[in-house]
C-alpha cells in the first residue's frame, strides 16, 4: 500500500492564482481531511468528509474549496491564492470504525507571493 | 473549544539522557489522546496513543499515560538517539466535538538529540 499520497510537494504562487492540491490513499478509509501547519501554531482542520460525496467545513475553511466524488480521492482546491495560505498542508485518512487513528500525508510546501 | 497545550521548546539533549516532553488538554468529555511525531521533510507518524482515563500509550520505547485528574498525556523516553531527533505533537480526539474526526494538536516541541 502507498498510503496516503500528496502532490505536488512543492508548489509557488502568485497571488490570485488558483491551483488543485491532490491527494489520494488506498486503504479504503471512509473519513479524510486536510490540515493546515503553521510555525507554532500545530495543525488546523480546514475541511473534511465521511465518504463519497459529503464534505464539511473545518475551523479554517475561508479560501479553500473541496469535493469528494471517490473514496479514493480528496482534491483542495484554492481559487484565489493569498500570502495568508502559504503553509504546509497535509492531507489525512482514517477508517470510521478504528480508534481514531489518521494516516498523514507526505505534506504539500505551498508559497504565496 | 478543546486545546492542547504543549511545553515549550526546542528541547536539546545528549544521546541516551532522558527526554520528558510535557502536554496538557483541555477538553469536555472523555477525549483520546495521540503522540504524532513528524521527522524532517515528512508526514505525522502515529506514534503512540491512549483512548481512555489510566491507559498507558507505548511505542518504540516512548510512553505515555493518559492522567484525567491532572488531565495530561506526558511523553517519556528512558533513553533518546540521535534517530529520536523530530518535531513531537501532542493531540486529541473529542468525539463531541463540532467536526467529526477533528484533531486538536498543540504547536509541536522540536527535539534534538546530539551523539
Amino acid at each position: 500500500n502507498a498510503g496516503v499520497t500528496q502532490t505536488p510537494k512543492f508548489q509557488v504562487l502568485k497571488t490570485g492564482q488558483s491551483m488543485t492540491l491532490q491527494c489520494a490513499q488506498d486503504m479504503n478509509h471512509e473519513y479524510m481531511s486536510w490540515y493546515r501547519q503553521d510555525p507554532g501554531m500545530g495543525l488546523r482542520l480546514i475541511h473534511y468528509s465521511v465518504g463519497a460525496g459529503i464534505t464539511d467545513q473545518g475551523e479554517v475553511p475561508n479560501g479553500y474549496n473541496v469535493s469528494r466524488s471517490t473514496t479514493e480521492d480528496f482534491p483542495l482546491r484554492l481559487l484565489s491564492a493569498a500570502p495568508s495560505q502559504t503553509s504546509v498542508y497535509f492531507c489525512a485518512s482514517m477508517r470510521l470504525s478504528s480508534s481514531y487513528e489518521q494516516y498523514f500525508g507526505p505534506g504539500t510546501r505551498l508559497t504565496v507571493t | 473549544g478543546d486545546s492542547v497545550t504543549q511545553m515549550e521548546g526546542p528541547v536539546t539533549l545528549s544521546e541516551e539522557a532522558f527526554l520528558t516532553i510535557n502536554c496538557t488538554y483541555t477538553a469536555t468529555g472523555y477525549p483520546s489522546l495521540f503522540w504524532y511525531v513528524q521527522y524532517p521533510g515528512e508526514g505525522l507518524q502515529l506514534l503512540l496513543k491512549a483512548t481512555k482515563a489510566d491507559d498507558k500509550g507505548s511505542n518504540k520505547g516512548f510512553e505515555a499515560t493518559y492522567r484525567k485528574e491532572t488531565t495530561s498525556f506526558h511523553l517519556e523516553k528512558g533513553s533518546v538517539q540521535v534517530s529520536d531527533s523530530a518535531v513531537y505533537f501532542c493531540a486529541l480526539f473529542n468525539a463531541g466535538g463540532t467536526s467529526y474526526g477533528k484533531l486538536t494538536f498543540g504547536q509541536g516541541t522540536i527535539l534534538t538529540v546530539h551523539p
